[in-house]
């Protein structure tokens, strides 16, 4: 059964770092468009990122792009998202997702989500 | 960016009520590219609707999805004990957003 199960989130600093990792299981990542999502307390979710399947084409919401970093580890199976001069606005649960791609996209699988909170 | 309002907040009902869901967008969405997920505490959001109307793999008939260009709307047709959860819309197009999210509570 496919799953997905991120860690690293923690209680960071404003302008510190840190990186998230997402292990999949039951599929390969590398086949497939994967990406972050996250929600702040009380607010609405919002799309982070998407890595394609080709692995060399990302792309970023304005609101962490030069900030967050997506990528992946194809033997390990794995996604990550190092973030980077991060802010408090960045407190979130942050959820790794699979992209369906086709006539319609849809993220058709979701961890559990890990948390980050950015206080000082 | 497409803005996404989800009416009501919170919707009380019983198990074996019919529960009806809107999602309404700022803006027409193109090809119907809305999607429904249901959320319960401490768990990864479960995929029920794509394309508006196509019910994913696994989901209860109970669940169907309707709407065109900017109204959208989720009914879940007899609610049963496991149904009581958020649902969230979401559109996928240039640039995705999501709704605040519907809870469904027991009443």
């Amino acid at each position: 059964e496919a799953e997905l199960v991120e860690s690293g989130g923690g209680l960071v600093q404003p302008g510190g770092s840190l990186r998230l990792s997402c292990a999949a299981s039951g599929f390969s990542v590398s086949a497939n468009y994967m990406g972050w999502v996250r929600q702040a307390p009380g607010k609405e979710m919002e799309w982070v990122s998407v890595i394609y399947s080709s692995g060399t084409t990302t792309h970023y919401a304005d609101s962490v792009k030069g900030r967050l970093t997506i990528s992946r580890h194809n033997s390990k199976n794995m996604l990550y998202l190092q973030m980077n001069s991060l802010r408090v606005e960045d407190t979130a649960v942050y959820y790794c997702a699979r992209l369906d791609i086709g006539v319609y996209w849809y993220y058709d699988l979701w961890g559990r989500g890990t948390l980050v909170t950015v206080s000082s | 960016e497409i803005v996404l309002t989800q009416s009501p907040g919170t919707l009380s009902l019983s198990p074996g009520e019919r529960a009806t869901l809107s999602c309404r967008a700022s803006q027409s969405v193109i090809n119907n590219y809305v999607v429904w997920y249901q959320q319960k505490p401490g768990q990864a959001p479960r995929l029920l609707i794509f394309g508006a109307s196509r019910r994913a793999t696994g989901i209860p008939d109970r669940f169907s999805g309707s709407g065109s260009g900017a109204d959208f709307t989720l009914t879940i047709s007899r609610l049963e004990p496991e149904d009581f959860a958020v649902y969230y819309c979401q559109q996928y197009g240039r640039s995705p957003t999501f709704g605040p999210g519907t809870k469904v509570e027991i009443k």
